[in-house]
């Protein structure tokens, strides 16, 4: 099937700006995802970028796609304590937009 | 806007007994999904509902795993008879129609530990 990969942690000071990145393997992707769980939550979406966008910004967030490599990374500017927990990638197809998620990148963030 | 509610949050059970899960999506979503998720890993989709009709089900172990949506509004799923490996966060979702999942909202899951 298809996959999703990411590394699996990432930790940075607080302050910092974070990069979590992401590699995915089907070409005819149409969505790609930022999604972040805290301990005992839900998933929540944090943005997404349509496949034929190369960058994305919203506030504190920047996402980029090179669609060439399929790679996708989202920044954290000025990361904070309350940024840290894990980090999913998704990517969607298809008429049904089915998603497939990554493992998860788990951000810690040091004061 | 309330959320997509869960229940129960955590349940322990032993393998071979019987378990079911129970989800209210937002209100007016049409589309509902069942994930499952493995400690370490990502969400992987077990089914998706358009209405009360099933749109996908590929990834769901038909022979011990069954999920309805009778009135189009709440789901439950049940596992009989559980297995060790079914340990895991069952996570519904719900999104306002069919495609529109980056409008994908997901409630808090419930945790499931077979022993």
């Amino acid at each position: 099937g298809e996959d999703v990969e990411q590394s699996l942690f990432l930790s940075v000071r607080e302050g910092d700006s974070s990069v979590i990145n992401c590699t995915y393997t089907d070409s005819s992707s149409t969505y790609l995802y930022w999604y972040k769980q805290e301990p005992g939550a839900g998933l929540q979406l944090l943005t997404y970028i349509f496949s034929n966008m190369d960058m994305k910004q919203d506030q504190r967030l920047t996402v980029l796609l090179n669609k060439k490599d399929k790679h996708l990374s989202l920044r954290i500017a000025d990361t904070q304590t309350g940024d840290s927990a894990i980090y999913f990638c998704a990517e969607s197809t298809g008429n049904n937009n089915d998603m497939r998620f990554g493992a998860g990148t788990r951000l810690t963030v040091k004061p | 806007e309330a959320g997509v509610a869960q229940s129960p949050r955590y349940k322990i059970i032993e393998k071979r007994q019987s378990v079911a899960f129970w989800c209210n999506p937002i209100s007016g979503h049409a589309t509902l999904y069942w994930y499952q998720q493995i400690l370490g890993q990502g969400p992987k989709l077990l089914i998706q509902f358009q209405n009360n009709g099933v749109v996908d089900d590929s990834q769901l172990p038909k022979d011990r795993f069954s999920a309805e949506r009778l009135k189009g509004v709440d789901s439950t799923l049940k596992i009989q008879p559980a297995k060790l490996e079914d340990s895991a966060v069952y996570l519904c979702a719900s999104s306002l129609a069919i495609g529109r999942t980056y409008e994908q909202y997901f409630g808090p899951g419930t945790r499931l530990t077979v022993t």
